[in-house]
């Protein structure tokens, strides 16, 4: 399967504890981004990265939140000290950068639960 | 981005066309009307877009108003495996690459 993998699929830790997810992207793409969704919600933007450039954050990433993608392949997203607030499902997405009919490929996901 | 407004829900029978609708007033020259889709359990997928004119592909038809306000995604022919949440965005062309999600319409079918 080419498609976009993430890891860990699901997650349960206890509030206060650090937590990391991991995505493999499409290995084509050079764009990878991080959304996050609530139950009955549409998917938020995080952040996204073109090869290994962050180059946008949303106001929704504080300070506990990182991601990196460190050589431009897999990117990882860290959250410390988890709050209960931050349980969600985790997606991740990639594409080739081709402006406004760029199509994101997503991968299936990794749920948090913070207890 | 320019926001969109769909129905939170509808239902429709197995191997009946499905018409969801998407309205747009506010979108610009530039944008292009892109829909996504979110089966249970998994993460979204392209299902198609559009600039102006009416599309096909193997997975759907999007039929677009010609002020560009409003658009509808046609399922020709459901089935159950097309029961999902649908997902109107509009992307500007420079600068918004970024998806944005509404509450999209969940659709169910109906054996």
């Amino acid at each position: 399967d080419t498609g976009v993998s993430q890891n860990p699929r699901h997650k349960i830790t206890k509030r206060g504890q650090n937590v990391t997810f991991r995505c493999d992207p499409i290995s084509e793409h050079n764009r990878l981004y991080w959304y996050r969704q609530t139950l009955g919600q549409g998917p938020e933007f995080l952040t996204y990265f073109q090869n290994e450039a962050q180059l946008e954050k949303s106001r929704l990433l504080s300070d506990r939140f990182s991601a990196e993608r460190p050589k431009g392949s897999f990117s990882t997203l860290e959250i410390q000290r988890t709050e209960q607030g931050d349980s969600a499902m985790y997606l991740c997405a990639s594409s080739l950068a081709k402006g406004a009919i760029e199509t994101q490929y997503f991968g299936p996901g990794t749920r948090l639960l913070v207890l | 981005d320019a926001k969109t407004t769909q129905p939170n829900s509808m239902e429709s029978n197995e191997e009946e066309p499905v018409h969801l609708p998407c309205n747009h007033s506010t979108i610009s020259g530039t944008d292009y009307i892109h829909w996504y889709r979110q089966l249970p359990s998994q993460g979204p997928e392209y299902v198609i877009h559009g600039l102006t004119s009416n599309v096909n592909n193997r997975m759907a038809s999007l039929a677009i108003a010609e002020d560009r306000k409003s658009s509808t995604l046609i399922l020709h022919r459901a089935t159950l495996r097309d029961a999902a949440v649908y997902y109107c965005i509009l992307r500007g062309r420079f600068g918004n690459e970024k998806l944005t999600f509404g509450t999209g319409t969940r659709l169910t079918i109906i054996p």
